[in-house]
């Protein structure tokens, strides 16, 4: 089944203390892409990805760090994360057509 | 950079009832558009798109957008809606020229009644 994974769900941790959420597909995409998606701010675009090793910047990429080492997998990581980065994260993989696959979501809150 | 605008956050509908939900964006490049759908405490799934060609788009359960160049816009509209479709709606645009630049709106909740 074609599918995109994250990892942890839902995460509660503390001011500073570095953390990654993983995302994982199996569709052999070379576009991955973060969000995050905030109440009645709709999703914003973190970082993304074009192949292995090319990452850029979305429209709020602080305080936020990606990887692309191989291409199924695109962590995000957050080195020392604050309040302001409570929210509901998503990763997507994207086909050739520029169709996005979501993952099923992790919702983080830093106390 | 695009900027995408959903006015309506809420709609409220009766079952069988058309909906409307609006979209409007800001640059005239060359754009792809996109309606995703998110059902409650679920991650989102792609509803329908526009790359090219026709300007009428439909998805297979019945809703359909309308690229209009002129007007910016990309409205999401459904002749007849059951309670199934209550979900938030999601308009996004990315540019030709840089398509893994994704921009969101900010969302519309469809509550259908019974």
């Amino acid at each position: 089944e074609a599918q995109v994974t994250q990892n942890p769900r839902y995460l509660i941790t503390v001011t500073g203390k570095k953390l990654t959420v993983t995302c994982s597909q199996n569709m052999n995409h070379e576009y991955m892409s973060w969000y995050r998606q905030d109440p009645g701010l709709g999703l914003r675009q973190i970082y993304y990805s074009m192949n292995v090793e090319v990452t850029d910047k979305g429209d709020v990429p602080e305080g936020y760090k990606v990887s692309r080492k191989e291409k199924r997998n695109f962590p995000l990581i957050l080195e020392s994360p604050s309040p302001n980065q409570t929210s509901l994260y998503f990763c997507a993989s994207i086909n050739p057509w520029n169709e996005q696959f979501f993952g099923p979501g992790t919702r983080l809150t830093v106390l | 950079a695009q900027s995408v605008t959903q006015l309506d956050s809420q709609v409220p509908v009766f079952e069988e009832a058309p909906v409307e939900l609006r979209c409007n964006y800001s640059s005239s490049v060359s754009v792809y558009l996109f309606w995703y759908v998110q059902y409650p405490n679920q991650g989102l799934q792609l509803l329908l798109k526009y790359l090219s060609g026709s300007t009428l788009v439909e998805s297979i359960n019945g809703f359909e957008a309308e690229f209009n160049k002129s007007q910016t816009s990309f409205h999401l509209r459904k002749p007849s809606v059951h309670i199934s479709d209550t979900a938030e709606y999601f308009c996004a645009v990315s540019d030709r020229g840089n398509f893994n630049k994704f921009y969101f709106g900010s969302g519309t909740k469809l509550n259908v009644k019974p």
